[in-house]
């Protein structure tokens, strides 16, 4: 089945203490990228990758870092989480060109 | 700096009632734009992609239109079911790397 999984899927941790969210897609999707929900403010891209080893800054990249050294993971890291990263994160990932983006489950992370 | 609007923010109707979603952009220079559908706890599921170069797109009961003069996109549904209950987000896509932009959502509640 044709799909994007996120690990965790619910993750409450502490300020400070550095977390990686996993996202894996089987398509062999060139393009993945990462959002963050928030209740007013819609989604925001954080970062996205056009390929192996090619990331570019979305809109709120302050805080996060990403990495891209295979096709299929695109994991999102926070080195020093905050409480105003608490949120829902979203990846997602498509073909270039085709356009149609596919997204995971979401990944809810609280940070006390 | 593009900017996504969606109005109204919520709907509630009948079932069998026909609705339109609206959408605005402000810059019309873009290459593409998509409607989502989210389920509450979910994913987003791509419901119609436009391109820049077409007017409308359709499945099933949805119906997209594009006016990218003007910076407006509506998302039509024909008979609503309470089963189309869901928040409604559309996505501008900036350009060929995919930079997307979200919309807050219209959250539709459709009663039995």
């Amino acid at each position: 089945e044709a799909q994007v999984t996120q690990n965790p899927r619910y993750l409450i941790t502490v300020t400070g203490k550095k977390l990686t969210v996993t996202c894996s897609q089987n398509m062999n999707h060139e393009y993945m990228s990462w959002y963050r929900q928030d209740p007013g403010l819609g989604l925001r891209q954080i970062y996205y990758s056009m390929n192996v080893e090619v990331t570019d800054k979305g809109d709120v990249p302050e805080g996060y870092k990403v990495s891209r050294k295979e096709k299929r993971n695109f994991p999102l890291i926070l080195e020093s989480p905050s409480p105003n990263q608490t949120s829902l994160y979203f990846c997602a990932s498509s073909l270039i060109g085709q356009d149609e983006q596919y997204f995971g489950p979401g990944t809810r992370l609280t940070v006390t | 700096k593009q900017e996504v609007t969606q109005i109204p923010a919520a709907l509630s109707v009948p079932e069998g009632e026909n609705l339109v979603l609206n959408c605005s952009f402000t810059d019309s220079a873009i290459y593409n734009l998509q409607w989502f559908r989210q389920d509450p706890g979910k994913g987003l599921t791509s419901l119609l992609l436009i391109q820049s170069s077409q007017r409308e797109q359709t499945s099933g009961r949805l119906n997209a239109s594009l006016d990218k003069s003007s910076g407006r996109s509506t998302l039509y549904i024909a008979a609503s079911q309470p089963g189309d209950s869901a928040t409604y987000l559309c996505a501008v896509n900036r350009d060929y790397g995919q930079n997307f932009v979200f919309g807050p959502g219209t959250r539709l509640s459709v009663l039995p």
